[in-house]
C-alpha cells in the first residue's frame, strides 16, 4: 500500500496553463505538506496544513493555491503556469508537525516541466 | 527560514569503510532534528527524528547524534556498502511550524 501518493508523476504542459497535482495519504495523518524542488535540489515549503487548516503559507507566487477537501488530501492548483515553475513538487505528511518532532512521510514527486 | 548546512556537499568512500559526516542548525528555538535518506528518482525516507540534547539514534549500520547547544548533528555510516549510496538530507524544525532543510551530503560507495 502507498502510504503518500501523488499524481501525476510526470507533467508536460504548455506556458499559461492551468494544471492541478493532487496528493493523499493512507497513515492518518492530521498534517499535509507541498515542497518544491529547486534548481540547487534544496526541498523548499511551499504550504502545510493541519485538520485541513492552512498554517504554513511560504512565500510562493498566488498563481499556487492549495485546497484541502479532507485530511487525507492536499491539492495543488497553479495558474498560468510559467517556465520557472518547472521542478518536482514533493508531497509529505506527518502526525503532528515535522518541526516539532512528526516523522514525515514523502510522496513520490511529481516531475512538471512546461514548455 | 533556517540556516541549515551540510558538510561535506559529497564524499566518497571505499566499501566497508566507516564514515561520517554533519549537519549544522541555529540552536536558538530548536524543536526537532530530522535526518533522511534519500535515492536517485526516489523520494525522502525517514531515517531519525531527535528532539534532546545527546540523543543519540541507531538503525543497522547507521547512527546519528545530536548536539543541541551547539547546533550540531553527525551521521555516521559504520562499514559502507553500495547500497548505502544516497543523499542524506537533515531537517531542523523550529517553533513556527517550519522544518527547514540542508541541502544534504551525497555518499557515493565504491566497491
Amino acid at each position: 500500500d502507498t502510504a503518500v501518493s501523488q499524481t501525476p508523476k510526470y507533467l508536460v504542459t504548455q506556458m499559461g496553463n492551468d494544471k492541478s497535482i493532487k496528493c493523499e495519504q493512507n497513515l492518518g495523518h492530521d498534517t499535509m505538506y507541498w515542497y518544491k524542488q529547486d534548481s540547487k535540489k534544496f526541498l523548499k515549503i511551499m504550504f502545510s496544513y493541519n485538520n485541513k487548516e492552512l498554517i504554513i503559507n511560504e512565500t510562493v507566487p498566488n498563481r499556487f493555491s492549495p485546497k484541502s477537501p479532507d485530511k487525507a488530501h492536499l491539492n495543488l492548483h497553479i495558474n498560468s503556469l510559467e517556465l520557472g515553475d518547472s521542478a518536482v513538487y514533493f508531497c509529505a505528511s506527518s502526525q503532528g508537525s515535522g518541526a516539532s518532532g512528526g516523522t514525515q512521510y514523502f510522496g513520490p514527486g511529481t516531475r512538471l516541466l512546461v514548455l | 527560514i533556517l540556516n541549515v548546512e551540510q558538510s561535506p556537499q559529497s564524499l566518497h568512500v571505499q566499501e566497508g569503510d566507516s564514515t561520517n559526516f554533519t549537519c549544522s542548525f541555529p540552536s536558538s528555538n530548536f524543536y526537532a532534528l530530522h535526518w533522511y535518506r534519500w535515492e536517485t528518482a526516489k523520494s525522502p525516507e525517514a531515517l531519525f527524528v531527535m528532539t534532546l540534547n545527546g540523543d543519540e539514534k541507531k538503525k543497522g549500520r547507521i547512527s546519528a547524534t545530536l548536539n543541541t547547544k551547539e547546533g550540531y548533528s553527525y551521521l555516521y555510516i559504520k562499514g559502507s556498502q553500495p547500497e548505502d549510496s544516497a543523499t542524506y538530507l537533515c531537517a531542523s524544525g523550529s517553533n513556527d511550524y517550519k522544518l527547514s532543510f540542508g541541502a544534504g551530503t551525497t555518499v557515493t560507495v565504491r566497491a
